[in-house]
């Protein structure tokens, strides 16, 4: 079985400062890796997405992946009160020359002002 | 900028009863998806769709489920005699090759089965 393992959270920030989520997966195979953020209701909306192994920087978004431990994780610094969301990780196989990504629950955060 | 747009926004229907949700991919874009996320859960796997024909499903995707794209521009799922269970957001992202792998979702359609 195949997945994506999140802690569902609540996590609670105070606003400014680095909020850490974390993501594990099962399948060695995944090759590339996504953060959707997802507002209560709302569709998910991409946040960043990376293939290799190490850091991947975007704005105030650091993702780091470690292929060897199949961890992924999000780092948002300064956060703000409009960051509250569910972040949803993700993982992409391909198979056949096909995509499927399987996303885990998605955690949570909660940015106290 | 491009999105992906789906119609209707909400639908509601009896137990039994066929719907149709409706999607316009982003227009360059060859790839096509669904997802339904049923409330409090996590985001599943339905269906993608490539070259007019289905590239890979999951067990979720079973016979009474359907999806076609009917012109240039549609991309609609089926849902042939719908139950309770089947209450979901279901959402419909779009890729482009050439761009890697990154999905563009949609709105996503709440349908409610009663």
């Amino acid at each position: 079985q195949k997945e994506v393992e999140q802690n569902s959270g609540p996590l609670s920030v105070p606003e400014g400062a680095i909020a850490s989520l974390n993501c594990t997966y099962s399948d060695r195979g995944s090759q590339s890796f996504f953060w959707y953020r997802q507002y209560s209701g709302k569709s998910p909306e991409l946040i960043m997405f990376i293939y290799s192994n190490g850091d991947k920087e975007d704005g105030r978004f650091t993702a780091q992946l470690n292929k060897a431990s199949q961890y992924v994780s999000l780092l948002i610094r300064d956060s703000q009160p409009s960051d509250s969301a569910t972040y949803l990780c993700a993982v992409n196989l391909y198979s056949g020359g096909y995509q499927k990504v399987t996303f885990g629950i998605g955690t949570k955060l909660q940015v106290i002002p | 900028e491009p999105e992906v747009t789906q119609t209707p926004s909400h639908q509601v229907t009896q137990m039994g009863q066929e719907v149709i949700l409706r999607c316009v991919p982003i227009s360059n874009h060859l790839y096509f998806y669904w997802y339904r996320q049923i409330l409090g859960q996590k985001v599943e796997f339905l269906v993608s769709f490539y070259n007019n024909e289905i590239s890979e499903k999951s067990e979720i995707f079973d016979d009474q489920f359907s999806v076609e794209r009917p012109d240039g521009s549609n991309f609609t799922l089926k849902i042939r005699s719908t139950k309770l269970e089947d209450s979901a957001m279901y959402f419909c992202a779009s890729r482009k090759r050439r761009e890697g792998d990154t999905q563009y979702f949609g709105p996503g359609t709440r349908l409610t089965v009663l």
